[in-house]
Parts: structure tokens; C-alpha cells; sequence
């Protein structure tokens, strides 16, 4: 079963800053997608940024980046130029790639990471 | 405006009464699934839908009953609830083929059961 750990319950970061999100995931597909999505106090789940894993090139969004190592199956989220609105519990999800099957679709989680975001 | 949207958002009960939430969304989605947050835990899958009439257990379904007898909803039923499943929940709904399709989540259901 493929399983996701993000080690750091707390994270903080002075605003403007930047921070890196750590996530490992483990698999032995070689078809999946990684995902980052925060959490606000709003309690709403917003996608952040997206990574293949067919795709050697990181994915970025604005102030977020991604380290892909596929081998190292690490997954971290940069955030550049910290903003007091980055503040949420972070998630980093895997889902398995193919068409159809058992547990077709399922985002598995980690354990979320709080970022705190100081003025 | 594209959305999921669940009913209610805050529910307290006690134990044995059965209850169910909604999750309905406006996107036609093919695949609708229900998630629970559990502190340490993250997010978990409960269970998903691939079609109208489609359904399947995923990570913990114990306790927990679906249906889907219309496309844009997928609700979620729990029969005779326990303090266990005190949790906030979330459905979600993505276009098929998944490929890196974006799941769109509702805005959450804070469940607590005495």
C-alpha cells in the first residue's frame, strides 16, 4: 500500500521568507501523480501544485515550487516570499496513476504540516 | 459557479442516531468520493463512486453506508454513528479520466457524536 509522511507537524516562517515543506511517499507504481493542497483556517481544500511523476521537469506555481526526486521518493513545496495568507495546515497527497482498479482515484494523505507565518 | 457543496456543515448527535450528509455537486462529475480528517491522520478515504450506481469501499468504510442514484450527489450515511466517527468530512468530485485532474473538494462537515 502506498503510504505518505511529512515529518514536520510545525513549520514557522518570517514573512518574505522563504520555507520548505518536506513529504516522502512510498510506491512501486511507476504511474502517479503527487499533489500539495493547503488547508486555511476556512477549513477548505485548495490545490496548490501538481506534479507527474512521467515529468522530470519540477513544477511551479507562482511563489510555490516543488523538489521532485523520484528516486529518493521526496517531494517538497518551496514556498518563496512568504505571505501572512500562506498560513493553513499543508497537505501533500499521492494518487496512483493507470485507468481504473481498486482504489482508482484515492488521494492518499500525510499527516499535514502547519505553517505559521510571522510579520 | 462550480462547486461541491455538503449538508449540514456542523452536526452534533448522539450515538445510534442515524444521520446522513449530502454532497452534492454542479460539475458533472463522473467520480465523487467522501474523505474523513482525522488529527495525525490527515485525510483518509472512506468511499467512491465512478458512476451513477458505481460505488466502493475505500480505506475505512466501517460504519459508513453511500449511495448514488444521481450523478451529482453522493451522500453519505451512517447508520447508527459512534463517538468514533467524531471527524470532519469532505467530498470530493473529479472529471474522468482522473490523469492529474484536479479533485474538487466540498467545504467540509464537522461531525460530533456524544
Amino acid at each position: 500500500a502506498q503510504t505518505v509522511t511529512q515529518s514536520q507537524p510545525e513549520m514557522s516562517v518570517q514573512e518574505a521568507e522563504t520555507v520548505t515543506l518536506s513529504c516522502t511517499y512510498d510506491t512501486s507504481e511507476s504511474d502517479y501523480y503527487l499533489f500539495w493542497y493547503k488547508q486555511p483556517p476556512s477549513r477548505q481544500m485548495i490545490l496548490v501544485i501538481r506534479q507527474e511523476a512521467y515529468k522530470q521537469q519540477n513544477a511551479t506555481e507562482n511563489r510555490f515550487s516543488v523538489n521532485f526526486q523520484k528516486a529518493a521518493k521526496s517531494f517538497s513545496l518551496k514556498i518563496s516570499d512568504s505571505q501572512l495568507g500562506d498560513a493553513a495546515m499543508y497537505f501533500c497527497a499521492y494518487r496512483r496513476g493507470g485507468a481504473g482498479g481498486t482504489s482508482y482515484g484515492k488521494l492518499t494523505f500525510g499527516q499535514g504540516t502547519i505553517l505559521t507565518v510571522h510579520p | 459557479e462550480a462547486q461541491v457543496t455538503q449538508n449540514p456543515r456542523y452536526l452534533i448527535t448522539v450515538t445510534g442516531k442515524k444521520l446522513t450528509v449530502t454532497c452534492s455537486q454542479n460539475m458533472n462529475h463522473e467520480y465523487m468520493s467522501w474523505y474523513r480528517q482525522d488529527p495525525g491522520l490527515g485525510l483518509r478515504q472512506i468511499y467512491y463512486s465512478m458512476n451513477v450506481e458505481v460505488t466502493d469501499k475505500g480505506d475505512v468504510p466501517e460504519g459508513y453506508k453511500v449511495s448514488r442514484k444521481e450523478k451529482r450527489n453522493f451522500p453519505l450515511i451512517l447508520e447508527s454513528p459512534s463517538p468514533n466517527q467524531t471527524s470532519l468530512y469532505f467530498c470530493a468530485s473529479s472529471p474522468l479520466p482522473l490523469q492529474s485532474s484536479e479533485q474538487y473538494f466540498g467545504p467540509g462537515t464537522r461531525l460530533t457524536v456524544t
